[in-house]
């Protein structure tokens, strides 16, 4: 069935430093949401991306959906210790009608 | 409004005991859904209702797991019994209508250690 893979597995940022993580898939995804869960705790809706090309900005968070709808990222700007976590992104799959997660992106930062 | 609520946060019991976890969704969300999330992994889905009906229980070991959701609101996951490779967390999750985009709100899950 249709997975989505998520690179890099483990990102270790600097406090203050930018980075990208990605979500990646072989097949056309209807939508991509993208999730976060801190330390012990729970996922934690943070979006969602439709379109083709869809662009989306939270504060320093940045998604974008790729023009063939294959692909999704997120990016960071001026990583801050409250970004600790693993982010997840989910795929919707509609051969079975449920939400697929990835193996998700946790995140270190370092003061 | 209170989130999705889930008891107990913790369970520690021995192989071959049953164990059983309680959900209460968001109110008013029709759509509750079960998930396992083993350590360095993402959920995957057990069980999804619509209501009180299981729409979606092709990912769950019915040899051992159960699940229910009499009145469309509470659900219970029975594991009966329980084995070493059942510890993880035991996620539920609730949504309006368990559409494509609908967004799932998940609970703070349960801790479950097989010894």
């Amino acid at each position: 069935g249709q997975q989505v893979m998520q690179i890099p597995q483990y990102q270790h940022v600097q406090e203050g430093e930018d980075f990208t993580t990605y979500c990646n898939s072989s097949t056309t995804l209807s939508n991509i949401q993208w999730y976060k869960q801190r330390p012990g705790g729970h996922p934690v809706f943070l979006i969602q991306l439709v379109k083709s090309g869809e662009v989306k900005k939270q504060k320093r968070l940045t998604f974008q959906f790729g023009e063939a709808k294959k692909n999704s990222s997120l990016h960071i700007t001026a990583t801050q210790t409250t970004d600790v976590g693993t982010y997840f992104c989910a795929a919707w799959r509609s051969n079975d009608y449920k939400l697929s997660f990835g193996a998700g992106t946790t995140v270190t930062v370092r003061a | 409004e209170a989130g999705v609520v889930q008891s107990p946060r913790y369970k520690i019991i021995e192989k071959k005991q049953p164990v059983a976890f309680w959900c209460n969704p968001i109110s008013g969300h029709n759509t509750l859904y079960w998930y396992l999330q083993n350590l360095g992994q993402g959920p995957e889905l057990l069980i999804r209702y619509e209501n009180e009906e299981a729409v979606d229980d092709s990912q769950l070991p019915k040899d051992r797991f159960s699940a229910e959701r009499l009145k469309g609101v509470d659900s219970t996951l029975k594991i009966q019994p329980a084995e070493l490779g059942d510890s993880a967390v035991y996620l539920c999750a609730s949504s309006q209508d368990g559409s494509s985009t609908d967004t799932q709100y998940f609970g703070p899950g349960t801790r479950l250690t097989v010894l």
